[in-house]
């Protein structure tokens, strides 16, 4: 079956630690997506890939670092910088066209702060 | 800016009512709309979208949206609800020109609980 995974599905940081969402599709879309999701904010879109070994921040990037060396992959690095990680990670992908096509979502990681 | 607004963070309904969703937007220029359901913990389903044509959608699950260009809203229906229907839901606006990288905007999302 085709679709998003997403691991692991839960995720625990020390403070002053990187760590690193996984992010895999087999749906050979082009684009990809990641979300951050706090309660009461709906999603608010953290970086995305239209293009293997291009990505664009989105609209809360800071503390966040991503790479897109294959098209079935695009991991999110949550680094030390970011002083409020614990959220719910969303990532999505979609084949890019005229306009905004439909995303599809994997399961989410929730990533928690020791 | 492209924006999205859903009035209603929580919405209570009995099992087999009628139920109703508002969604409100603000984007420049004919928008791209979707509307998605999210069970708890999980991701997010596409239920439907409006890209142009018929402004009254039909989506999976018994639901439907309109889409009115006056009132800028883009409304989720369903005539009976069902206990399996509890979730959170979320609109969502995007552009036709691929303006931005496609991107999406989201709304704050309306939480249904359902009554036996």
């Amino acid at each position: 079956d085709g679709g998003i995974t997403q691991s692991p599905k839960y995720l625990f940081r020390k403070e002053g630690q990187n760590v690193t969402l996984s992010c895999e599709q087999n749906l050979n879309h082009d684009a990809m997506y990641w979300y951050r999701q706090d309660p009461g904010q709906g999603l608010r879109l953290i970086y995305y890939s239209q293009i293997v070994n291009d990505f664009q921040k989105g609209d809360i990037a800071e503390g966040y670092s991503v790479s897109r060396e294959k098209k079935e992959s695009f991991p999110l690095t949550v680094t030390s910088a970011q002083k409020n990680p614990t959220a719910f990670y969303l990532c999505a992908s979609s084949i890019p066209g005229q306009g905004t096509e439909t995303q599809y979502f994997g399961p989410g990681t929730r990533l928690l702060v020791l | 800016a492209q924006s999205v607004t859903q009035p209603d963070i929580h919405i209570t309904v009995s099992e087999g009512a009628s139920l109703e969703l508002r969604c409100n937007y603000s984007y420049g220029a004919t928008p791209y709309l979707f509307w998605y359901v999210q069970s708890p913990g999980q991701g997010l389903q596409l239920l439907l979208k409006y890209f142009s044509g018929d402004t009254l959608v039909q989506g999976i699950k018994g639901f439907e949206a309109e889409f009115k260009r006056s009132q800028s809203s883009f409304n989720l229906r369903k005539p009976s609800v069902h206990w399996s229907d509890a979730a959170e839901y979320f609109c969502a606006v995007g552009g036709p020109f691929g303006a931005a990288g496609n991107k999406l905007t989201f709304g704050g999302g309306t939480r249904v609980l359902v009554k036996p």
